[in-house]
């Protein structure tokens, strides 16, 4: 079985610059994370879809950024203009939804380096 | 929301030694807690989790211990090898909610 798959894995851009993350889930996994990880820090939450919806995006800079999940399955995440700030890993996870708890599988991750 | 806090922030053992990480979580209604070990520059793996109707598990030389009514849990790892250098992350979560918190993670050393 295919582990979390994300694109690229390296990204370099100048600050005001978009830049865009592709990440596709494990299969029949409905729920997908995007998270961004500071070096030395844990993962933190962006923005957590159950299929196509949104069920939290507290945490997300709703001002550059955005995410999609048109159909449930793949999601984009975009910053749109990246920030020196922005520098980071953006991490995508998923799993299954269930009533107590349940496993997350990470990506590789995407680094993220704005000059 | 949740907060959940790791301690300690870096840890150095010698080879053969157990090394000990400790997490607190404020929400008394999360009941799933997993560590995930990431080495460095590799993606977050699940290493151990524990559920809140259990008090220990273990696994080989890895045990995870919960303490409910203290709301903190930790991370046991025995006989400790170079292999098990890497940064621990600790995190919680809600019944039926899958949104997850970590904590800030453990740089744990281990000199052979």
């Amino acid at each position: 079985e295919a582990g979390v798959v994300q694109s690229p894995r390296y990204k370099i851009i100048e600050k005001k610059q978009p830049v865009a993350f592709w990440c596709n889930p494990i299969s029949g996994h409905n729920t997908l994370y995007w998270y961004r990880q500071n070096l030395g820090q844990g993962p933190e939450l962006l923005i957590r879809y159950e299929n196509e919806e949104a069920v939290d995006d507290s945490q997300l800079p709703k001002d550059r950024f955005s995410a999609e999940r048109l159909k449930g399955v793949d999601s984009t995440l975009k910053i749109q203009p990246a920030e020196l700030g922005d520098s980071a890993v953006y991490l995508c996870a998923s799993s299954l939804f269930g009533t107590s708890g349940n496993e997350q599988f990470f990506g590789p991750g995407t680094r993220l380096t704005v000059l | 929301g949740e907060n959940v806090e790791q301690h300690p922030s870096t840890l150095s053992v010698q080879e053969g030694d157990s090394a000990v990480i400790k997490c607190t979580y404020s929400d008394s209604a999360s009941n799933y807690f997993p560590w995930y070990k990431q080495e460095l520059g590799k993606r977050p793996q699940l290493i151990i989790d524990i559920r809140s109707n259990v008090g220990e598990k273990k696994d080989q030389r890895i045990a995870v211990t919960l303490n409910k009514t203290a709301k903190h849990f930790s991370l046991h790892i025995t006989e400790t090898q170079p292999e098990d250098s890497a940064v621990y992350f600790c995190a919680a979560s809600r019944p039926g909610n899958n949104d997850m918190r970590f904590g800030a993670g453990t740089r744990l050393t281990v000199k052979p």
